[in-house]
């Protein structure tokens, strides 16, 4: 079966650096991808991952681990409208058109 | 905006209703998508459309009836609901194949957020 993990919530502070963990266990695999979804908003595209190692994009950063099943989000200099769900999704070697998800991080971001 | 509206954002329906979600991708894309998100719950896949024929189908009651006229527009006809259907009902889009290496991201729209009484 398809399994994806991830916390459930986290609180930041304001400017500070936060990583959300996501581990996953699929048949096959051929990319991980970050969205970000805002309260009542479509979710967004935020980084894609289907190669070992770190790919970078502003603030944001997202690394992968192939033989550990395993992906983080990097936040820095987190800012309040960071405050958002985060979701994690792996798309499996046989089916292009299918993601599975994980339940979302959601993260609070205070002052 | 992400180049895939859904209407309406909201809808309330009783369980003997029938009604219709709309779909609308302005990407060029060829595949799309119906996904369930409830409350802490992972996304569910429900339906695939690629190249407006169906592909994927995951276990969906028959109270879900995905339609796909042409590569722009989905709809999903909902009759005879239950209250555990209520949650947010997300449409997404892609290129159906891309070029090796391509990532092929999934757009999605903001959803229609459903409530069964």
């Amino acid at each position: 079966g398809q399994n994806i993990d991830q916390p459930t919530e986290m609180t930041a502070t304001e400017g500070a650096i936060v990583q959300i963990n996501c581990t996953y266990q699929t048949s096959g695999f051929n990319g991980l991808f970050w969205y970000q979804q805002h309260a009542g908003e479509a979710p967004t595209f935020l980084s894609y991952n289907v190669l070992d190692g770190l790919e970078e994009k502003g603030r944001f950063s997202s690394f992968l681990s192939r033989s550990k099943g395993y992906s983080y989000l990097l936040l820095k200099e987190l800012q309040m409208k960071d405050s958002a769900s985060y979701l994690c999704a792996v798309r499996p070697l046989y089916n292009f058109n299918k993601f599975y998800f994980g339940s979302g991080t959601k993260l609070n971001v205070k002052p | 905006e992400t180049g895939v509206t859904q209407t309406p954002r909201h809808l309330v329906m009783g369980m003997t209703n029938k009604k219709s979600l709309k779909c609308e991708q302005h990407l060029g894309h060829n595949a799309m998508y119906w996904y369930k998100q409830s409350a802490k719950k992972p996304l569910e896949l429900m339906f695939v459309y690629s190249l407006e024929e169906r592909v994927e189908n995951n276990s969906v009651p028959s109270r879900f009836s995905p339609e796909c006229p042409n590569s722009s527009h989905l709809f999903l006809h909902l009759h005879t609901l239950q209250p555990e259907d209520s949650a947010l009902y997300l449409c997404a889009s892609s290129h159906d194949r891309a070029p090796p290496g391509a990532k092929n991201i999934q757009y999605f729209g903001a959803g229609t957020r459903l409530s069964v009484l």
